[in-house]
């Protein structure tokens, strides 16, 4: 079935490093892939998603590049701010469905 | 525009009570889900619901809870009776349609004691 891996956390940064939070996806067909992120006793926000192949999404700083060839769609930010730690999730639905796959989360703690 | 509305946003209760959480979704939005929350399992679908209609209730735990979604701008999720290990996060969400971005409530943060 269906599936995301997500980095497991907790990844620790200093503010302004750079931050990568892996995410890989087995599914049938095209999903779109999405990033969510949850700050502490918050709902999950829309971070960015992809719908197709070779799309970037882009939010905030953030990144993340829909790779078929690798099954990817990793989150990328050049340079964290303390504001930017909460969890982040990513997430896969097929296409015309309306179910989600979501990861299991990776925790970010960005120190000053 | 208002998001999707939780209430309430935290309940203790004992075990064995009545538990009843509500969700508004957003206006014009179709698709309704309720979500539960735990360090264990990470985020499970509950129940989907299309335009009122309850379309896949297969993540519902077990008999104890049952989820209603009387009109397109109200539902219940309702645990009875309790148990401690139903202490969670509790996440109405919507969407406009099939396949369409869902977006998530705050969530009501639940402890069964």
């Amino acid at each position: 079935g269906d599936s995301v891996t997500q980095m497991e956390g907790p990844v620790t940064l200093s503010e302004e490093a750079f931050l990568t939070i892996n995410c890989t996806y087995t599914a049938t067909g095209y999903p779109s892939l999405f990033w969510y992120v949850q700050y502490p006793g918050e709902g999950l926000q829309l971070l960015l998603k992809a719908t197709k192949a070779d799309d970037k999404g882009s939010n905030k700083g953030f990144e993340a590049t829909y790779r078929k060839e690798t099954t990817s769609f990793h989150l990328e930010k050049g340079s964290v701010q303390v504001s930017d730690s909460a969890v982040y999730f990513c997430a896969l639905r097929r296409s015309g469905t309306y179910k989600y796959i979501f990861g299991t989360g990776t925790r970010l703690k960005v120190l000053a | 525009d208002a998001g999707v509305i939780q209430s309430p946003r935290h309940e203790v209760t004992e075990m064995g009570q009545e538990v009843t959480l509500r969700c508004k979704p957003i206006s014009g939005h179709n698709s309704l889900f309720w979500y539960r929350q735990t360090m264990m399992r990470g985020l499970e679908l509950l129940i989907y619901f299309n335009n009122n209609v309850p379309i896949d209730d297969s993540g519902m735990p077990e008999d104890r809870f049952s989820a209603k979604m009387p009109n397109a701008s109200f539902s219940t999720l309702k645990i009875q009776p309790s148990e401690p290990r139903d202490s969670a996060v509790y996440f109405c969400a919507s969407s406009a349609g099939n396949g369409d971005t869902i977006y998530f409530g705050e969530g009501s943060w639940l402890t069964v004691v």
